[in-house]
């Protein structure tokens, strides 16, 4: 079946440190990526996708590149600030098209960033 | 947000009664969906809803039965609550197939 592995957190790093959160999956055929945001007191947040091998998807300083030949979509910010303080899900939809997107999600990695 | 209201935000409950919570959206999605959210565990698909009247279990099923009368409500329902159904859920929306998931705000049950 289908599966994510996240790194184990707490993820702790000063304001402006480089952040890289892996994500590796195990997965059917060819599926979506995905990174979501959780911060406290609500849902999740999509922070960004990518749909196919060798693909980047970026936001808010965000990126993350489907790689495909080592099933991994690590998360990568250059300079974190506080306000990034979350915790945040790798996730991935193997879904067939004209179907819902079942996503399957990793098991979270919290950022906590301190000044 | 994604125009999705889940109520009630806080529930608690005592072992063996039922429960209802809803999830009511303004977007006219096709799709609708209840996760669980669990330390360790991420987030697992209950049931999911592909149109008025059509559902389909997820991965955690058991225990749980879901309904969907109009395109804007999923209501999901504990006939007899457990202690291992404590848990944060979530309901999600999208619009099309494989399109990305719009999450609510949640509702923390706890069943004492």
């Amino acid at each position: 079946g289908n599966s994510v592995t996240q790194m184990e957190g707490p993820v702790t790093l000063s304001e402006e440190a480089f952040l890289t959160i892996n994500c590796t999956y195990t997965a059917t055929g060819y599926p979506s990526l995905f990174w979501y945001v959780q911060y406290p007191g609500e849902g999740l947040q999509l922070l960004l996708k990518a749909t196919k091998a060798d693909d980047k998807g970026s936001n808010k300083g965000f990126e993350a590149t489907y790689r495909k030949e080592t099933t991994s979509f690590h998360l990568e910010k250059g300079s974190v600030q506080v306000s990034d303080s979350a915790v945040y899900f790798c996730a991935l939809s193997a879904s067939a098209t004209g179907t819902a997107s079942k996503l399957t999600f990793g098991t979270g990695t919290r950022l906590q960033v301190t000044l | 947000d994604a125009g999705i209201t889940q109520s009630p935000r806080h529930k608690v409950t005592e072992t063996g009664t039922p429960v209802t919570l809803r999830c009511h959206q303004t977007e006219n999605h096709r799709y609708m969906y209840w996760y669980r959210q669990d330390p360790g565990h991420g987030l697992r698909l209950i049931h999911y809803s592909y149109g008025v009247k059509d559902t389909d279990k997820g991965e955690v099923s058991d225990g749980y039965s879901v309904s969907r009368s109009k395109t804007e409500d999923f209501l999901l329902t504990l006939e007899s609550a457990t202690s291992s159904q404590t848990s944060v859920y979530f309901c999600a929306i999208s619009a099309l197939d494989n399109s990305p998931l719009h999450f609510g705000n949640g509702t923390r049950l706890t069943v004492t």
